[in-house]
């Protein structure tokens, strides 16, 4: 997994109930992604960044919000979680440092959420 | 509106067939076509990417074969075998858009009987 890391990778929650999820990278990725999987829609951009603080919206970013305080790290924010956001959540990095192609991208584990 | 159409969505092949998985695309922008393989319970894996000034690339028994023209690209599975089953996704991307977003097909699921 390209040295990707996400935690938790399964999470129970109920609906309202603020939740966090974390991507790790010890690639040196300048990109990081945020996306989720639903089955009929396939993967869908949440959110990226293309920097420590510095951040945008994806296609379906409505009820999420994002940080970047350092390379390494991308927190995934449901301020306040719906059923509608029980998914499989993925992080994705791209554009190592140094090498000039940013378009390969590599994909974390996932994290399954459900939101009761 | 979808900009990356795949199909089929599923897909089943006897040991050793040739799969061949489709996607077609609207927006001329795109410049880069990964395609990516997902195992149940992992993250997407990429298997193989083409440009489009290149009509085919073959990577082992995978091949895509891109139609600039017609707008479409294509992957292949030779001798295809039991370990290859998985959904494959296609996607595309705008290089140097500033955002290297990927815009995903929604998956084609194959399955290989022995």
């Amino acid at each position: 997994d390209a040295g990707i890391t996400q935690s938790p990778r399964h999470k129970v929650t109920e609906t309202g109930t603020p939740v966090t999820l974390r991507c790790h990278q010890t690639e040196n990725h300048r990109y990081m992604y945020w996306y989720r999987q639903d089955p009929g829609h396939g993967l869908r951009l949440i959110h990226y960044s293309y920097g420590v603080k510095d951040t945008d919206k994806g296609e379906v970013s409505d009820g999420y919000s994002v940080s970047r305080s350092k390379t390494e790290d991308f927190l995934l924010t449901l301020e306040s979680a719906t059923s509608s956001q029980t998914s499989v959540y993925f992080c994705a990095i791209s554009g190592r440092q140094g090498s000039g192609s940013y378009n390969e991208q590599f994909f974390g584990p996932g994290t399954r959420l459900t939101v009761l | 509106q979808q900009q990356v159409k795949q199909s089929p969505q599923s897909l089943i092949v006897q040991k050793g067939g040739i799969p061949i998985i489709n996607c077609a695309y609207e927006n001329t922008a795109f410049d880069y076509f990964p395609w990516y393989q997902q195992f149940p319970g992992k993250g997407p894996a990429l298997l193989i990417a083409i440009r489009p000034d290149v009509s085919e690339k073959k990577e082992g028994r995978f091949t895509i074969s891109f139609n600039k023209s017609a707008k479409q690209f294509s992957l292949h599975i030779m001798d295809s075998q039991p370990g290859d089953s998985a959904t494959y996704f296609c996607a595309a991307i705008i290089s140097g858009a500033g955002s290297y977003q990927l815009t995903f097909g929604k998956g084609t699921k194959l399955s290989v009987i022995p």
